[in-house]
């Protein structure tokens, strides 16, 4: 069965620090891939898709992702935090042609200090 | 609408009990799915719909749970006798087919 591992539970950083969370998968087949961030108190939002094309995404708000075949991985990225990124950040994988199941990581909870 | 929609958002209820909770999704989408978000255990999920076709029920933790989408729109789960380790929050997303979800605000259970 499809998985995703997000190795790093908690992550605390300054302000203007750089942010990278690793995201991995565990299936060798075409893959769509997602990173969700939940704000505290409010619903999971997409931060950004990848499906084909450019492995170089670009999503909401300066963040970005990498997708990286060879390594199974899609790491969010950001080149300088803000207090404001406080949030959990979820990674999601869909297997095509295999259903539309959506897999979850287990979540990164980032906290940026002022 | 505006967005998904679930109900109730909070439900306090006693061991044994059974409970339902639904999902409006967004007008349109076709495809429709429920998670369950446990503290530290990420997104765990439960059943996908997809228009016609038959539902994925393959991550129903046991027989106590069940779900059913009406008309292709609006979607309830149901969770019977329930126990304490249902204690969760329940989401429910809904999309296009093959595209991006997006979710509701979710409804918290608390079994006690």
């Amino acid at each position: 069965a499809q998985s995703v591992s997000q190795h790093n539970h908690h992550v605390i950083l300054s302000e203007a620090a750089s942010l990278e969370l690793g995201c991995n998968y565990s299936y060798g087949g075409t893959v769509n891939l997602f990173w969700y961030v939940q704000y505290p108190g409010q619903h999971l939002q997409l931060l950004l898709k990848y499906f084909s094309g450019d492995p170089l995404v670009k999503g909401i708000k300066g963040f970005e992702a990498e997708f990286i075949k060879s390594k199974f991985s899609f790491n969010l990225r950001k080149p300088s935090v803000q207090w404001s990124d406080t949030a959990e950040y979820f990674c999601a994988v869909r297997l095509t042609g295999g259903g539309n199941k959506l897999t979850f990581g287990t979540g990164t909870q980032l906290k940026v200090e002022l | 609408g505006a967005g998904v929609s679930q109900s109730p958002s909070n439900k306090v209820t006693e061991k044994g009990k059974d409970v339902e909770l639904r999902c409006d999704p967004i007008s349109g989408h076709t495809a429709l799915y429920w998670y369950r978000q446990s503290l530290g255990q990420g997104l765990e999920f439960l059943i996908y719909f997809q228009g016609n076709s038959a539902p994925d029920k393959s991550g129903l933790p046991s027989d106590r749970f069940s779900a059913e989408r009406t008309g292709g729109s609006v979607s309830t789960l149901t969770i019977q006798r329930t126990q304490q380790e249902d204690s969760a929050v329940y989401l429910c997303a809904s999309g296009q087919a093959y595209t991006e979800a997006f979710f509701g605000q979710g409804t918290r259970l608390t079994v006690v």
